[in-house]
C-alpha cells in the first residue's frame, strides 16, 4: 500500500448506529487530518493530530470523536449522526517541521450517507 | 472573518488556455496551495506559492500577488483529463489551511 488509504469507501448508517472510519498513511508523515467535504462548500477541517498533539475545531459536534493511536493511523468514531452529516470524509497527512508544514496528501475519502 | 473566493464553474475548450482566479482575505499568510480533484477522487497537490510571482510546472502555472491577496492557476494546452475541480487554499498565521469551495472546470472538445 502506498500513500493514504481509507476504509470503508462507502458507508450507509442509521441515526442510531455507531461506526468508525479508518485512515492509514504510508508516507512517514507526522501530522494527520480529518476533513468534511459537502457539495459546493469549502473543505471543513474537523481535527488535526500534529506532532502527537490534537488540535480540534470547536465547531465539530461531539457525535464525531477522533482517535490517533500512532502517527500512521487515524480513526473517526461516529455515533447518533444526523442526516446533515452525510458528506465525503477525507483523511490527509503531511510532514510538519517546526513552524512549517508541507503539502497535504489526501486519501480517497469515505462517502457517508446517514438515513 | 477568513474568506477564499474562486469562481464556481468555468468552461473551456480542449487545446485552449484557462485561468482560474482565487482571492483571499485571511489572518496572516504563510503560503497558497492549488489542488486538483477529479470527481469521486482525492484532492492532489498541484502547486505552492509563498513569494510573489509565477511558478511554472509543465502545462500548469500558478501566480501570486500577496499585496493584492490574489492568485491564479493557468492551465495551457487543455486536455479532456483536466476536467476536474480546482481548489485554492491559504495557510494562515496559525499554519491552518483555509479552503475555497473549488472551481469546477469543464473541458469541451
Amino acid at each position: 500500500e502506498t500513500g493514504v488509504t481509507q476504509t470503508p469507501r462507502h458507508l450507509v448508517m442509521g441515526m442510531t448506529n455507531k461506526k468508525s472510519l479508518k485512515c492509514e498513511q504510508h508516507l512517514g508523515h507526522n501530522a494527520m487530518y480529518w476533513y468534511k467535504q459537502s457539495a459546493k462548500k469549502p473543505l471543513e477541517l474537523m481535527f488535526v493530530y500534529s506532532l502527537e498533539e490534537r488540535v480540534e475545531n470547536n465547531s465539530v459536534p461531539s457525535r464525531f470523536s477522533p482517535e490517533c493511536p500512532n502517527s500512521s493511523h487515524l480513526f473517526l468514531h461516529l455515533h447518533t449522526l444526523q442526516p446533515e452529516d452525510s458528506a465525503l470524509y477525507l483523511c490527509a497527512s503531511s510532514q510538519v517541521e517546526g513552524d512549517s508544514s508541507y503539502e497535504q496528501y489526501f486519501g480517497p475519502g469515505t462517502r457517508l450517507t446517514v438515513t | 472573518g477568513q474568506n477564499i473566493d474562486q469562481p464556481t464553474e468555468m468552461t473551456a475548450t480542449e487545446g485552449a488556455i484557462v485561468q482560474i482566479n482565487c482571492t483571499y482575505q485571511t489572518s496572516g499568510f504563510n503560503g497558497l496551495f492549488w489542488y486538483q480533484q477529479h470527481a469521486g477522487e482525492a484532492p492532489t497537490f498541484l502547486s505552492y506559492n509563498v513569494l510573489d510571482g509565477l511558478e511554472e510546472k509543465g502545462r500548469f502555472s500558478s501566480f501570486l500577488s500577496r499585496s493584492k491577496g490574489y492568485s491564479y492557476l493557468l492551465l495551457k494546452e487543455l486536455q479532456m483529463k483536466d476536467s476536474a475541480s480546482y481548489l485554492c487554499a491559504v495557510r494562515d498565521s496559525n499554519y491552518q489551511l483555509i479552503w475555497g469551495a473549488g472551481t469546477k472546470l469543464i473541458i469541451k472538445p
